[in-house]
């Protein structure tokens, strides 16, 4: 079974200030990946998505993410952050075959800091 | 477009109680989810349907846990006698995908706050 660690429950940045959150993955199989963020009191929205093709990936909110299949990493990056992105931020993988269920981690609170 | 919807928003119920919430997903969505969400973690998969068939349910969803989804649009979730521990924010999301759904965009809804006491 697959499954999904987010290093960091809490990153704090100042705003402007760029960021990394981290997610590995365990999977002995293809896999997809997923960020997805959460704002207070509303749902999930994705951020962006990892297939296939090339392993850097923008998604929305100029964020971007690099799949690196050798360290089984998934890191979320902005190179420079806003007030707006504190949210919590979910990193997520299923696997690539026939119908398998979507494994979230356990979250990472963005805090940025004025 | 108005999204996903779920009603209610919140719940406080006594344990023993029966509980039933609905989402209403996206409306050309033909696929749906529901999840569990507890404090501190991620969201936990609890059941998938594809139009009105329920394709895969989670160890997670005991015998007192349903979900239906009768015409392939909205979907309900009861739990039956409940308990402390299902106290939780339980989450629908929906998508849109005529291939394996592992690669649709899952779309979710604000969730139901349930509280069990």
């Amino acid at each position: 079974a697959q499954s999904v660690t987010q290093l960091d429950s809490q990153v704090p940045v100042f705003e402007e200030a760029p960021v990394e959150l981290r997610c590995n993955y365990s999977s002995s199989v293809s896999v997809y990946l997923f960020w997805y963020v959460q704002y207070p009191n509303q749902g999930l929205q994705l951020l962006l998505k990892y297939l296939s093709g090339s392993t850097l990936v923008k998604g929305i909110n100029g964020f971007e993410a690099e799949f690196n299949k050798s360290q089984t990493s998934f890191h979320l990056r902005k190179p420079s952050v806003h007030i707006s992105d504190t949210a919590e931020y979910f990193c997520a993988v299923t696997l690539s075959g026939g119908y398998q269920k979507v494994t979230f981690g356990t979250g990472t609170k963005l805090q940025v800091i004025p | 477009d108005t999204g996903v919807s779920q009603d209610p928003r919140h719940k406080i119920t006594k344990r023993g109680q029966n509980v039933t919430f609905r989402c209403d997903p996206i409306s050309e969505h033909n696929r749906l989810y529901w999840y569990r969400q507890t404090l501190g973690q991620g969201p936990e998969f609890l059941t998938y349907f594809q139009n009105e068939a329920q394709l895969e349910k989670s160890r997670l969803l005991s015998d007192r846990f349903s979900a239906e989804r009768p015409k392939g649009s909205f979907s309900t979730l009861e739990i039956q006698r409940t308990e402390q521990g299902d106290s939780a924010m339980y989450l629908c999301a929906s998508s849109w995908g005529l291939a394996g759904p592992n690669t649709d965009t899952q779309y979710f809804g604000p969730g139901t706050r349930l509280t069990v006491l």
